[in-house]
């Protein structure tokens, strides 16, 4: 089956720092551009960045509210992506779904069940 | 950044309705825009992309259309199963943006 699923989600003080994962099961990760976007509770769907693939030498690109203190990795070998959360706030609390998107369509088809950070003291 | 207005925020309609959710974009992006369907407690789900082009399996009473700035999603007769938040998103250029949603229920 081909599938994301993402861990690492968690409760975590402001300022704190918090590493998300996505595994790809079912298909190589390696070909793709990777995405995170989350949801804050009852509200809608926000991107966060991307990392292309290593022949596109694994460019990153982030939304303004988070660039420079997210970052988004890979890790081909593990068939995995990562978010590492820096500095957190508290309107970074949301579920965060990591998401492939393909290429020929530029849409995102496979998605992970999401993974909740909340970000309180 | 490209800003993406959807509306109906919501709408009710009976089984077998024919339902229309716009979607307009705040500067051209030609057919660059994809529709998702939310359910509850769930990832969204890519049901068109390209503006008009059915993702494989989906029913085919889903459908898009439009390019530009305009665009509109149809479900031709609305089942039970629809019941769920419809977003529209762009990805003609970063920040790829979303709309807000449409939240469709069951009349």
């Amino acid at each position: 089956e081909v599938q994301l699923v993402e861990s690492g989600g968690g409760l975590v003080q402001p300022g704190g720092s918090l590493k998300l994962s996505c595994a790809a099961s079912g298909f190589t990760l390696s070909g793709s551009a990777m995405h995170w976007v989350r949801q804050a509770s009852g509200e809608g769907l926000e991107w966060v960045g991307r990392i292309k693939s290593k022949a596109n030498s694994y460019a990153t690109a982030y939304a303004a509210s988070v660039k420079g203190r997210f970052t988004i990795s890979r890790d081909d070998s593990k068939n995995t992506a990562y978010l590492q959360m820096n500095s957190l706030k508290t309107e970074d609390t949301a579920v965060y779904y990591c998401t492939r998107l393909v290429g020929s369509s530029f849409a995102f088809d496979i998605w992970g069940q999401g993974t909740m950070v909340t970000v309180s003291s | 950044d490209i800003q993406m207005t959807q509306s109906p925020s919501s709408l009710s309609a009976s089984v077998g309705d024919r339902v229309t959710i716009t979607c307009q974009a705040s500067q051209d992006i030609s057919n660059y825009l994809n529709w998702y369907q939310q359910k509850p407690g769930k990832a969204p789900k890519l049901l068109i992309y390209d503006a008009s082009n059915l993702e494989t399996g989906v029913p085919s009473r889903f459908s898009g259309s439009g390019s530009g700035t305009d665009f509109t999603f149809t479900i031709s007769s609305l089942q039970p199963e629809d019941i769920a938040i419809y977003y529209c998103q762009q990805y003609d250029n970063l920040p790829l943006t979303f709309g807000g949603g449409t939240k469709v229920e069951i009349k």
